[in-house]
C-alpha cells in the first residue's frame, strides 16, 4: 500500500525567504512522486513530478524537490518566497505513469509582506 | 484548448437524492479519474475510466457509479445523497502515453 504524509498542516514564511513543505512517503514498490498546486476554488496544477529520473526535479514558478530514497522524503522548496506563491499544496504518490494518485493531506503556504 | 471542463461548477441537493457530475477532458486523453475533495482534505480516487469501462476503483461505495462516452467524457452519480458527500468533485484527465494528469475546476456539491 502506498501513502503519503505531509508535515506542517500550515507554513507561514515572509516574502523572500526559503519555502520548505515537507512530503514522507510510504510504498513498497518504487515510487512515482508528485507536487500539486491548488489556488483558491480552483482545481489542481501539476508544479513537478519525480519518475525514476534524476532525484532532483526542477518544477515551475522556481519550485524544485529531491527525492531521497533513505529518508524516503521528496520535500519541495523554494528559494525565495512570492506572494503569489500563496495557495495549497499537496504531495502525491502513485505506482506507475497512469495509476491512481495518493494524496496527502495539504499543506497551506501563507507569505507575508 | 479548453482543458478538462467540468459542469456545474456548484450545485445544491438534498439527502437522499441523486447528482450527476458532467467531465470533459483535454483534447487528446483518452482516461478519465474522478477525485473527492473534502474540506480540509487532501482528494481521494473515487474511479478511472479507460475505453469506457471503469479500469480502477478506490474506496467507495456502490452509490458512486461512472460512465465514459465514445468521446471521452464522462459523468459521475451518486445515488441516495448523505450529508457526508458534501465535497469539492475533481476531474482529471490523461493521455495514454502522457504521464500528467490535468486536473479540472471541479464541482462543488453540497448536500442539505
Amino acid at each position: 500500500a502506498q501513502s503519503v504524509t505531509q508535515l506542517g498542516s500550515h507554513v507561514s514564511v515572509s516574502e523572500g525567504a526559503l519555502v520548505l513543505l515537507r512530503c514522507n512517503y510510504s510504498s513498497s514498490v518504487p515510487p512515482y512522486l508528485f507536487w500539486y498546486v491548488q489556488y483558491p476554488n480552483q482545481g489542481l496544477q501539476l508544479l513537478l513530478k519525480y519518475t525514476s529520473a534524476a532525484t532532483l526535479v526542477k518544477g515551475i514558478n522556481g519550485f524544485e524537490a529531491e527525492f531521497k530514497k533513505s529518508e524516503t522524503s521528496f520535500h519541495l522548496t523554494k528559494p525565495s518566497a512570492h506572494m503569489s506563491d500563496a495557495a495549497e499544496y499537496f504531495c502525491a504518490v502513485s505506482v506507475s505513469n497512469t495509476d491512481k494518485l495518493i494524496f496527502g493531506t495539504g499543506t497551506r503556504l501563507q507569505v507575508f509582506p | 484548448d479548453a482543458g478538462v471542463t467540468q459542469s456545474p461548477t456548484h450545485l445544491i441537493k438534498t439527502r437522499g437524492q441523486q447528482v450527476t457530475l458532467r467531465c470533459s477532458p483535454k483534447s487528446g486523453h483518452d482516461t478519465v479519474s474522478w477525485y473527492q475533495q473534502a474540506l480540509g482534505q487532501g482528494p481521494q480516487f473515487i474511479f478511472q475510466y479507460y475505453e469506457e469501462e471503469e479500469r480502477q476503483r478506490g474506496n467507495f461505495p456502490d452509490r458512486f457509479s461512472g460512465h465514459q462516452f465514445p468521446n471521452y467524457s464522462s459523468e459521475l452519480n451518486v445515488n441516495a445523497l448523505l450529508l457526508g458527500d458534501s465535497a469539492l468533485y475533481l476531474c482529471a484527465s490523461r493521455g495514454t502515453s502522457n504521464t500528467e494528469a490535468f486536473f479540472g475546476q471541479g464541482t462543488r456539491l453540497t448536500v442539505v
